[in-house]
């Protein structure tokens, strides 16, 4: 149980071009997720709270407009990283806290972000 | 705000040395510490959730503490499949930077 996928898990794209990144969770339902952005060998940067049927919640430097956050259903939410750049080539991860009221997130197996 | 700091940043043991893994912490109300393991270009697999002190898990060879200050990650005769970087975390939000684990053979 508790399984949470991604996808693409990997992507290459052109600068100045969009990539959307799926998250979803299988096998519960999620009232929140989380997108991280990871960086080699440093640990997870949370970027965005993700609610059901509201608009997400961004940290603190995060470009609203840059990375685009949607949660549509409870086992889906997008994140589409608008414009991209080299500098935002990244390994993003999302996660997923089951509604049953426990606090564990759920990982999914992250997606690896190459802009050329 | 919360802070979490994980000791050592990276530790080398021998196949069937035993030793621990130290997350300390600050948090305004604790409301559980996590820990995951991370392997290589994956995501993070969940292994413990603790919520009180004196709270012990197990699950194989690891066996996860709490006290009001920190935690601990014991690993029990490790094999080389436990190398990965074990991170904890609290609030949910907060992730210390991991201890990279390499159990040589």
């Amino acid at each position: 149980g508790a399984v949470v996928s991604q996808h693409p898990s990997w992507v290459i794209c052109k600068s100045g071009t969009s990539v959307k990144i799926e998250c979803r969770s299988l096998d519960f339902q999620a009232t929140t997720m989380f997108w991280y952005r990871q960086f080699p060998k440093q640990s997870l940067m949370l970027m965005a709270t993700s609610n059901e049927g509201s608009k997400a919640t961004y940290e603190q430097g995060v470009e609203k407009d840059k990375f685009l956050i949607n949660h549509a259903s409870l086992t889906l939410s997008t994140l589409t990283v608008t414009s991209a750049h080299p500098e935002d080539s990244s390994f993003y991860i999302c996660s997923a806290r089951d509604q049953g009221g426990y606090e564990t997130q759920y990982f999914g197996p992250g997606t690896r972000l190459l802009v050329l | 705000e919360d802070q979490v700091t994980q000791s050592p940043e990276a530790l080398r043991l021998q196949e069937g040395e035993s030793s621990s893994l130290n997350c300390s912490y600050t948090v305004s109300g604790l409301r559980g510490l996590f820990w995951y393991r991370q392997d290589p270009g994956k995501g993070p697999e969940f292994l413990f959730t603790l919520y009180s002190a004196g709270e012990e898990k197990e699950k194989e060879r690891l066996k996860a503490t709490l006290t009001k200050k920190e935690s601990f990650l014991h690993i029990t005769a490790p094999k080389p499949e436990d190398s990965a970087t074990y991170l904890c975390a609290v609030g949910q939000l907060t992730f210390g930077s991991g201890t990279q684990l390499t159990v040589l053979p």
